[in-house]
Formats: C-alpha cells, structure tokens, sequence
C-alpha cells in the first residue's frame, strides 16, 4: 500500500534553516508530481509546492517563494524540502502528499512538525 | 493569490443531506476541471473524497459527491453520519499552474 513518511521537524530558530524529508513506498514515485502542503496551528491547509517527476516543473507559493527549495530523489524514492531564512510564519506541520493529476492530492502521509521560535 | 472562499461552518442532523460550496475565479475554479475535496478529522492527515469536481478515489463512499457551476464547486454529503464529523477542504489548480485550498469548513452533525 502507498506510504508517505516525512521527517525532519524541528524546533529552530528564527533565520534558521531544516530540511525535510518524505520517504516514499508502495508506489513507482518516479510516476508522480510530488506535493508539500502545510497547516499552521489551527489553521487551514496552504499548498507549498510541487515537482514534476523528474522535476523539471516546480511551482512554488508565493510566500515560500525563494526562500524553500523542493527535490526529489527517484533512485532513493524520496521527497525533500530545503527550507530557509524561517520565520514564525512557517510554524506548521508540513505534510508530503502524492499528486495523482493537477492537484489531486490523493495520499498523505502523517505529517512533522516545523516549529520556529526563538 | 487569496484562498478559496467556503463558510466557516455548516451542521446538520443524522441522516440529512448538507453541502458546502466553494468560490473562486475565472483563475481557478473556473478555469479548469481541477477541483478536489478533502476531509481531515481532528490530528490526522487530509484525505481526498472527490477529484475532478465530481470523481471519487477507489474506497471514498459514494454519500460524497462533487459539483461545479461558473466559479463555485461544492460537496454534497447524503445520509450524514456522526463520522463525517470533521474539517472539509476544497482545492483548486490555477492559471499559474499552483494549487489553492479553500479556508477549510468545520461540519458539525448535531
């Protein structure tokens, strides 16, 4: 069965940098966009970002925009997110999620937590 | 670009049928078919119930259903359960080839 791990949350402090990851299995992960979606604390979800397959397409929102970098490794089956200059803004659990087609975000794994604080 | 609009909240009794709508812009929902629905239950992960305005993944009971007219989308819960109590998302793909959710909408079954 398709299975989405992320790792790598942590508590950093402002300015700072972490990288996440998201290891993949169950399915061909070379087949897919990948997509990092985030929830702040009692918040909504926000799209962050997608890759293409062998990620030459990679969109990312606006408020992430060159700050967070997105990458895959096909070989390795895994998901990473490059994330700096971090403010309080980017306190959220950051979950992976396979993109079956534009946007259809049809499995997620169970998120980590990004905590940024002084 | 601001999220997609959904009403905060929305509550209904056993067994009825709600609906929740979800507006955007001749940028999003209007420009394509690209339409999902999720469901998140309070400390999990978001589990998508519609794709494509109106299709549902393989397992998704068939009481979900997705529509779309212009540039609002909704979801129509039938027979409702006290288990679809929990938190539904919309999502869009854009003109600018991004993706963008609603607000989220907290369903309460009385």
């Amino acid at each position: 069965q398709v299975q989405l791990v992320e790792s790598g949350g942590n508590l950093v402090k402002p300015g700072g940098s972490l990288r996440l990851s998201c290891a993949a299995s169950g399915f061909n992960f070379g087949d897919y966009y990948m997509s990092w979606i985030r929830q702040a604390p009692g918040k909504g979800l926000e799209w962050v970002s997608y890759i293409s397959h062998s990620g030459p397409n990679i969109y990312y929102a606006d408020s992430v925009k060159g700050r967070f970098t997105i990458s895959r490794d096909n070989g390795k089956n895994s998901l990473f997110l490059q994330m700096n200059s971090l403010t309080a803004d980017d306190t959220a659990v950051y979950y992976c999620a396979r993109d079956e087609k534009w946007g259809s975000l049809d499995h997620w794994g169970q998120g980590t937590l990004v905590t940024v604080s002084s | 670009q601001s999220a997609l609009t959904q009403p905060a909240s929305v509550s209904g009794s056993p067994g009825q049928s709600i609906t929740i709508s979800c507006t955007g812009t001749s940028s999003d929902v209007g420009a394509f078919d690209y339409v999902s629905w999720y469901q998140q239950h309070p400390g999990k992960a978001p589990k998508i119930l519609v794709y494509e305005v109106s299709k549902r993944p393989s397992g998704a009971s068939n009481r979900f259903s997705g529509s779309k007219s212009g540039n609002a989308a909704s979801l129509t819960i039938s027979g409702l359960q006290a288990v679809d109590e929990a938190d539904y998302y919309c999502s869009s793909y854009t003109t600018s080839s991004t993706v963008i959710f609603g607000g989220g909408t907290k369903l309460t079954v009385l």
